[in-house]
């Protein structure tokens, strides 16, 4: 089975600051995933991560992939409120076909709050 | 563009009573279908995946079973539910291939087992 760990799992921080979400994955991947959840809401997806040395970037967030440390992150550059959310990351095992190319290996999430 | 949806949003049921969730996609054929439970707090687990009519496979042993009695509609049901069946159950779907393969979410059905 593939474990997924990200950490922090909480993480409060002050609008304008930078910080880093890591998600560590026990067993070769080859898709790495950043899903965004509101409270509430379903699964929203960021970033699809396919390569080594793979980065993505959207507005604040940035995400990159590490293969050979089996390790991803999402950056997060000078925090707003409106990034307040849960953040996921999944990973998919090697030489998924089929149905189970949807089979994806989740953490546990970093809840993150951003205030004033 | 293709859209999924799940029904009922919310329900509250009593111990021993049946299940049944509903989940259709729109806008494409052939999709990969799956379900997801989120307990609370928790990461997602898989509960069952579908790569065509009929064709139902299960991740682990528990109280629910899954249709898919046509292309785009996955069911997921119970004969009678358990308290542990209690959390947030997400239908999702892909297309196959060798691309990126994002899964994408219908809005989840919350379910309260009392």
């Amino acid at each position: 089975e593939l474990k997924v760990e990200q950490n922090p799992l909480f993480l409060s921080m002050q609008e304008g600051k930078n910080y880093t979400i890591y998600c560590n994955y026990s067993t070769t991947s080859d898709r790495l995933y950043w899903y965004r959840q509101d409270p509430g809401k379903s699964l929203e997806s960021l970033f699809v991560l396919l390569s080594n040395g793979a980065v993505k970037q959207e507005g604040r967030l940035m995400a990159s992939l590490d293969t050979k440390a089996r390790l991803s992150t999402l950056h997060i550059t000078a925090a707003v409120h409106d990034l307040s959310a849960t953040y996921f990351c999944a990973a998919r095992r090697s030489g998924s076909r089929g149905s189970t190319l949807g089979r994806l290996y989740f953490g546990r999430g970093t809840q993150l709050t951003v205030w004033p | 563009s293709q859209t999924i949806h799940q029904w009922p949003a919310t329900l509250v049921q009593p111990v021993g009573s049946p299940l049944s969730l509903e989940c259709t996609v729109e806008g494409t054929s052939n999709p990969n279908l799956y379900w997801y439970r989120q307990a609370a707090g928790r990461g997602l687990q898989l509960l069952f995946y579908s790569v065509g009519i009929g064709q139902i496979s299960s991740e682990v042993p528990q109280n629910l079973s899954a249709s898919r009695p046509q292309d785009r509609q996955f069911i997921l049901s119970s004969k009678k539910l358990l308290l542990s069946d209690s959390g947030f159950y997400l239908c999702a779907w892909n297309s196959g291939g060798t691309g990126a393969n994002v899964l994408t979410f219908g809005a989840g059905s919350r379910l309260t087992v009392l």
